[in-house]
């Protein structure tokens, strides 16, 4: 099993849909998330930590459920701008631990 | 602001030929990583450091080396390179004992091998 995992996509969604990616983590050791964006050929970047008792930042949310070892991020109100790729991050962060990504899932918001 | 800039940008190689990838970051920050990202398979990282002097093998190291001579600088060689090195590298760097979880990305490097 791999230690993250994304379901590719793509979603394909109208504007103004609201649209939920899911991420499943393997190793239970794990204790910081995030979830990262990336644009077609370009470098990723942060979009947002995810937090235990779930987290909002403007029409992203993240939730994060420890007994199931999984994550969500939830996107509202879409634009075409958000059209990307999400990539779930995962670490153990014991100090030096590297970040672990998930293969990442294709978003296309059409107008 | 430079942030994290990778040299070259595009590289085209025959097989057996070698080069090095230069990364290099002006923040200061400990650790480094190189990562190859290739359609269907994500990042994955190949090499990684923590420090100066200090360099560990990642999940894909095999046909790679890296040196991490300066802080501010982590270099990875391609000996004789294949053409399954066909890929998109990506510098990332982070500082010590952050936990905000953000790498900062070079813009990456493309390279072809034929």
């Amino acid at each position: 099993r791999k230690e993250v995992e994304q379901d590719p996509g793509p979603f394909n969604v109208p504007e103004g849909a609201t649209v939920a990616f899911n991420c499943t983590y393997s190793n239970s050791a794990s204790q910081s998330f995030f979830w990262y964006r990336q644009d077609c050929r370009k470098e990723p970047k942060l979009l947002m930590s995810v937090y235990s008792s779930g987290n909002e930042d403007g029409r992203f949310t993240a939730q994060l459920n420890r007994a199931s070892q999984y994550i969500s991020l939830l996107i509202r109100d879409s634009k075409l701008s958000d059209s990307a790729t999400y990539l779930c991050v995962v670490t153990t962060y014991s100090g030096n631990t590297p970040l672990v990504f998930g293969k990442g899932t294709r978003l296309s918001v059409i107008a | 602001n430079a942030g994290v800039t990778q040299t070259p940008k595009f590289r085209v190689l025959k097989t057996g030929q070698s080069m090095t990838l230069l990364c290099a970051q002006d923040m200061n920050h400990e650790y480094m990583y190189w990562y190859r990202q290739d359609p269907g398979m994500g990042l994955r990282l190949i090499h990684y450091s923590v420090g100066e002097g200090t360099t560990a093998k990642g999940e894909v190291p095999d046909g790679y080396n890296v040196s991490r001579l300066k802080k501010q600088n982590f270099l990875l060689g391609l000996e004789s390179a294949a053409p399954s090195q066909t890929s998109v590298y990506f510098c990332a760097s982070r500082p010590l004992g952050g936990d905000t979880g953000e790498l900062f990305f070079g813009e990456g490097s493309r390279l072809t091998v034929l």
